[in-house]
This record gives structure tokens, sequence and C-alpha cells, in this order.
């Protein structure tokens, strides 16, 4: 199957500092979708991107789908932004997620 | 609207015993997607059901089981509980739109096997 790795798996970053998520994945795909969980346990779906770069705020995504990777950007972080972040690829019917970056966000 | 609702949110069960979890999916869509997530990993594929029929399933054993009912909620089944089978458990339901599935995630039910 599918293997999908993110990196870093722990980030701790100063508030308003900038930071870059990465999630490598092993084969082609026709959905990837990065989300944020909160300290919840509920997953927030950030963006659709099989390809390209999208931008919402403060986070925008750019996914390279013929070297097969996708990165998340996070601009002028907040303290709301601590959780952890998923990259998740597959297709239609199941999606495989990673293992995750920890984002902290300290004030 | 309300989004994908999860009930009960929290669990505890006896090894052995059997489990019901429950999911009423977003308002306008059809399927339903189950995925458990151990502490510390990334959710893990069940199955999806779509038209009351399990369309995919994950690398699980049949003690997982699951129905999909007319109005598009959904049920997962756990049976002969172990230990190992302590995880949040998230339901997604999705839609198809212009050939894209976008996913919306419940708050999950954690479940605790004693």
């Amino acid at each position: 199957g599918i293997q999908v790795e993110q990196s870093p798996p722990d980030l701790i970053l100063q508030e308003g500092a900038n930071s870059t998520l990465r999630c490598n994945f092993s084969d082609s795909v026709n959905n990837l979708q990065w989300f944020h969980q909160n300290p919840w346990g509920q997953l927030i779906n950030l963006f659709y991107i099989p390809s390209g770069t999208k931008q919402n705020g403060r986070l925008s995504a750019t996914t390279v789908a013929t070297e097969r990777y996708s990165l998340l950007y996070i601009s002028s972080s907040q303290t709301t932004d601590s959780g952890v972040y998923f990259c998740a690829v597959g297709g239609n019917n199941d999606m495989r997620f990673g293992a995750g970056t920890r984002l902290t966000v300290k004030p | 609207d309300a989004g994908v609702t999860q009930s009960p949110t929290h669990l505890i069960k006896t090894r052995g015993q059997q489990v019901t979890l429950r999911c009423s999916p977003k308002s306008g869509h059809d399927t339903v997607s189950w995925y458990q997530q151990a502490l510390g990993q990334g959710p893990q594929f069940i199955f999806q059901y779509y038209e009351e029929e399990e369309r995919q399933r994950g690398n699980f054993p049949d003690r997982f089981s699951g129905h999909q009912f007319p109005n598009y909620s959904s049920e997962l089944n756990v049976n002969a509980l172990l230990l190992g089978d302590s995880a949040l458990y998230l339901c997604a339901s999705s839609l198809v739109i212009q050939g894209a599935r976008g996913y919306t995630f419940g708050s999950g039910t954690r479940l605790t096997v004693v």
C-alpha cells in the first residue's frame, strides 16, 4: 500500500514564527488532504490539494504530484495553531494518513 | 447545519464484550467511512459504506463490522473486544463533487477496553 511520511514529527515554535510541514508519499494519488486535529480529537479539513497551490489566510499548501510530496505552510503562527497536522492520501474510497506533525506554538 | 455526530463520546468496555458506535453524517453526505486512531498515531481506515453496502475495507479482522441505514447514518460494531481495540474511533461522511471527495470528520468515540 501507499506509504505516507510526514516531517518533522514534532515542532515547537514561538508565536509569530513561520513553519513548513512536509508530506512524502510513495505512489501517485488522486486525493491528498491536509487536516488539523485539535486537542479534543476532531479532524478539521484544511485543504484538498492533489496538485497545485492553495491559500487560506495564514495557511497555504503546495503539492508537487510528479515528485510525490506536499508542503503545508503556516505563517505568523498563533497558539491556536497548536495540535497535530495530518496529511492523508489515497483514492476516492479510502485515505491513508501519515503519523502527523505535532505543532506546539508558545506565547 | 449539523456536522458529523458520533455517539457515545466515551465508552469503557471489558475484554470480550461487544460494542456499537453510531454516526450521523453531515446533511447531504451519502457516504460514511470509519477510522481507528490509536494513541499517538494517524487514523487507520476500517471501512466505507455507500448505499447501505460496504464498498471498501481496510486491514481489519471480521470482528469489525458495520451497517448503513437508509438515512445514511451508520453503526460500527466490534465483537470480542481486545485490549488493543482501545482507541479513538472516527467517523467521516463525504460526498463527491466534481470528482473530488471531501471529508467531514466527527469528534470521535473514545473506546477504552479494560
